[in-house]
C-alpha cells in the first residue's frame, strides 16, 4: 500500500558530526513534505518543509533534500549536538493538505 | 494561548470505561486535527476539523470514537467501551487553516493507558 517509510530505524552520530536521515514514500502524487522532530514525551515539533517543485530548502543546520526521480526525501542536520537527540518523523501531504501521512520514524542518538 | 494544550496528560482506566480527551488549540488556529500514537510507532490521522466541522473522519478506528469541537476552539475525543488495543498517546495538533504548506503545531498528548 501507499506509505512514507524511512530506511533506518536508528542513527547513531558522533556530537559534531553531520547526520542524514532518510525517508522513501511511494505516492508520486504527493507533493509537499515535511519532517518532524519528536521529543520523549513531547508532541511533534515541526523542522522544515519542502513542496514537490524544489529538490533542495536549507534551514538553520538543516537541509532537506527532494529526490522526485526515486521517490527519496532526506534530512540532513550539520554539527548534530546532543539536543538534537530525538525521533525524526518525514511526512507527507497529498494535495489538500489536511490530510498528514507520517513515516514510522527514525531515533537519532548522539554520542558526546 | 501560547501552545496547543492537552488534558489530561495521563490517563489511566478499566477497560469498558469511557473516556474524554481535550485539546485546547492555539487561539485562532481554525483547523484542528488528531493523531493516535502507539508505542514506537508513527502517527496514525484519526480526525480532523475545518471550524467546527469535521469534513474527514476517515481515521476514526471505530463507531467507539468521536469527536466534537465547539466555537470553533476546544476539542473532545470521546473514546466509548474503551479496549486494552485502545491503549496509545493521543496527539492534537492547530495550525492556521487546513491547507498546504500550513505546519501543524501539537500538543504534548494524553497518554491512555487501558488496564
Amino acid at each position: 500500500g501507499e506509505s512514507v517509510g524511512l530506511h533506518l530505524p536508528t542513527l547513531s552520530v558522533q556530537e559534531g558530526d553531520n547526520s542524514i536521515i532518510n525517508c522513501a514514500y511511494s505516492n508520486s502524487a504527493s507533493d509537499y513534505f515535511i519532517w518532524y522532530k519528536q521529543e520523549s514525551g513531547k508532541g511533534p515539533q515541526f523542522i522544515i518543509d519542502i513542496r514537490s517543485n524544489m529538490d533542495k530548502r536549507q534551514g538553520q543546520r538543516v537541509t532537506v533534500l527532494l529526490n522526485k526521480t526515486v521517490k527519496h526525501l532526506s534530512l540532513q542536520i550539520a554539527a548534530t549536538q546532543p539536543g538534537d537527540s530525538a525521533v525524526y518523523f518525514c511526512a507527507e501531504n497529498r494535495g489538500g493538505g489536511f490530510k498528514t501521512i507520517f513515516g514510522a520514524g527514525t531515533r537519532l542518538f548522539v554520542k558526546a | 494561548g501560547a501552545g496547543v494544550s492537552q488534558s489530561p496528560s495521563n490517563k489511566v482506566t478499566e477497560k469498558g470505561k469511557d473516556v474524554e480527551l481535550r485539546c485546547d488549540p492555539i487561539s485562532g488556529h481554525t483547523a484542528l486535527y488528531w493523531y493516535r500514537q502507539r508505542l514506537g510507532q508513527g502517527l496514525e490521522f484519526l480526525i480532523y476539523f475545518q471550524g467546527n466541522s469535521a469534513p474527514d473522519k476517515s481515521g476514526l478506528p471505530s463507531d467507539r470514537f468521536s469527536a466534537e469541537r465547539t466555537g470553533e476552539s476546544v476539542s473532545t475525543l470521546t473514546i466509548q467501551r474503551t479496549q486494552q488495543e485502545d491503549s496509545a498517546v493521543y496527539l492534537c495538533a492547530s495550525s492556521p487553516q487546513a491547507a498546504q504548506g500550513q505546519p501543524q503545531h501539537f500538543g504534548d498528548g494524553t497518554r491512555l493507558s487501558i488496564l
